[in-house]
This record gives structure tokens, C-alpha cells and sequence, in this order.
């Protein structure tokens, strides 16, 4: 049974550009949260995906977007990038409850 | 709402000392309670949760915490820690065990182990 995994690992984009992160999930899950980790701070929720569903949102402006796949892998979209971007995004699978965490992709917005 | 309250945000300790780890959270509701581990350039593990039922709660690498529901508490300790909990510890709540729930995070305490 494979973990979850994020990919890239890391990235470096400019301010204005678009990127998208991937996350594929823990075997079995079809539930997967996305959370942003600025530098000194605890994850916050982005939102969540539930049988390719939106099934809640945090507070982040519409330019952070997202997908889930039928296969339950999901993407993460950031239009605009702002320099405030800059950080640690962590996706989570879950399938009853307990959440858990891939390693996350370090985005930096110059 | 709920909202997490990490008291310290840097606790050095010496190798094979004991440990404690604060954690306050707020909340109108009964929650359930979480600690999780982030080692260097890693995601999230999961080190123990209290969801009901005995308030000393035992979770992985010999951590431990306690619920104390008047103090709206949840900390975490070790008896004795070793250079490998070098890490980013952090406190968490949600209000259910449900897969759509979101989970509430503190803003994390970095423990350094001395030798």
C-alpha cells in the first residue's frame, strides 16, 4: 500500500504565473484535503474534495482552485501567484477519518 | 470556531531530559484533539489523538498527552527525549472524526534536543 505523494517536490515560479500541484492519493481514499503551510506557521485548510466533489472551502480566494480525479488523485490551481504564496503545500487522503499527509511541495513566488 | 493556542514556539531540551509541549485550544463545542510531528523537509505524521474515554492518551515514540477539559488543555510529553525528536510539533483540533471535516492547526512548537 503506497503513501500519499506529492509532486514536484519543489517549485519556483514568478508573481502573475499559474501553477498546479498534484497529489495522488493513499490506496482507497476518496477524500483529499488541501493545506497551506507558510514559513512558521501551522497548515491551513484550503479545501476539500470528496468523490471529485468540492466538499468545503477555507478562507482562500477564488484564484485557489482544485480537481479530483475519478481515480482520486487531485490537483491544486493558483492563478496570480502573489509573493504570499510562498509556501508548504500539504494534500491529505482520508477515507473514514484519520487524514494522512504527504510530504508536501515547496512553492516559491519571486 | 475553534481556534489552538501553541504556548511556546522554540523549547530546547537536553538529550534524555523530559519534555512538555503546551497546547490551549477554544472551542463552543466538544472537539477531538490531535498532536502531529513534521520532521525536517517531511509532511505531516501523526502522533496521537483523543477522541473520548481516558483523558491520558499514549501515542508513538513514547509520547503521551493529557485532556484536561477544565483547562481546555491538551499538552504533550515525554519522559526522556532523544536527538531524533528533533521537529516541528504541532496541536490540532476538529470538531468531528469525519472525513469533511477540516482540521484546525496550531502555529507549531520547534523542540531542540541538546546534547
Amino acid at each position: 500500500e503506497t503513501g500519499v505523494t506529492q509532486s514536484p517536490t519543489h517549485l519556483i515560479k514568478t508573481r502573475g504565473q499559474q501553477v498546479t500541484l498534484r497529489c495522488s492519493s493513499q490506496s482507497g481514499h476518496n477524500t483529499v484535503s488541501w493545506y497551506q503551510q507558510a514559513l512558521g506557521q501551522g497548515p491551513q485548510f484550503i479545501f476539500q474534495y470528496y468523490r471529485e466533489e468540492e466538499n468545503g472551502r477555507g478562507n482562500f480566494p477564488p484564484r485557489f482552485s482544485g480537481l479530483q480525479f475519478p481515480n482520486y488523485s487531485s490537483e491544486l490551481n493558483v492563478n496570480a501567484l502573489e509573493l504570499d504564496d510562498s509556501a508548504l503545500y500539504l494534500c491529505a487522503s482520508s477515507l473514514y477519518d484519520e487524514q494522512f499527509f504527504g510530504p508536501g511541495t515547496r512553492l516559491t513566488v519571486l | 470556531a475553534q481556534s489552538v493556542t501553541q504556548l511556546d514556539s522554540q523549547v530546547p531540551v537536553f538529550e534524555e531530559a523530559p519534555v512538555e509541549l503546551r497546547c490551549n485550544y477554544s472551542s463552543s463545542v466538544s472537539v477531538y484533539l490531535f498532536w502531529y510531528v513534521q520532521y525536517p523537509n517531511q509532511g505531516l505524521q501523526l502522533l496521537l489523538k483523543y477522541l473520548s474515554g481516558s483523558t491520558l492518551v499514549k501515542g508513538i515514540n513514547g509520547f503521551e498527552a493529557e485532556f484536561n477539559k477544565s483547562q481546555t488543555s491538551f499538552h504533550l510529553r515525554k519522559p526522556s527525549v532523544h536527538i531524533s525528536d528533533t521537529a516541528e510539533y504541532f496541536c490540532a483540533v476538529s470538531k468531528t472524526m469525519n472525513r469533511d471535516d477540516k482540521i484546525i492547526f496550531g502555529k507549531g512548537t520547534r523542540l531542540h534536543i541538546l546534547p
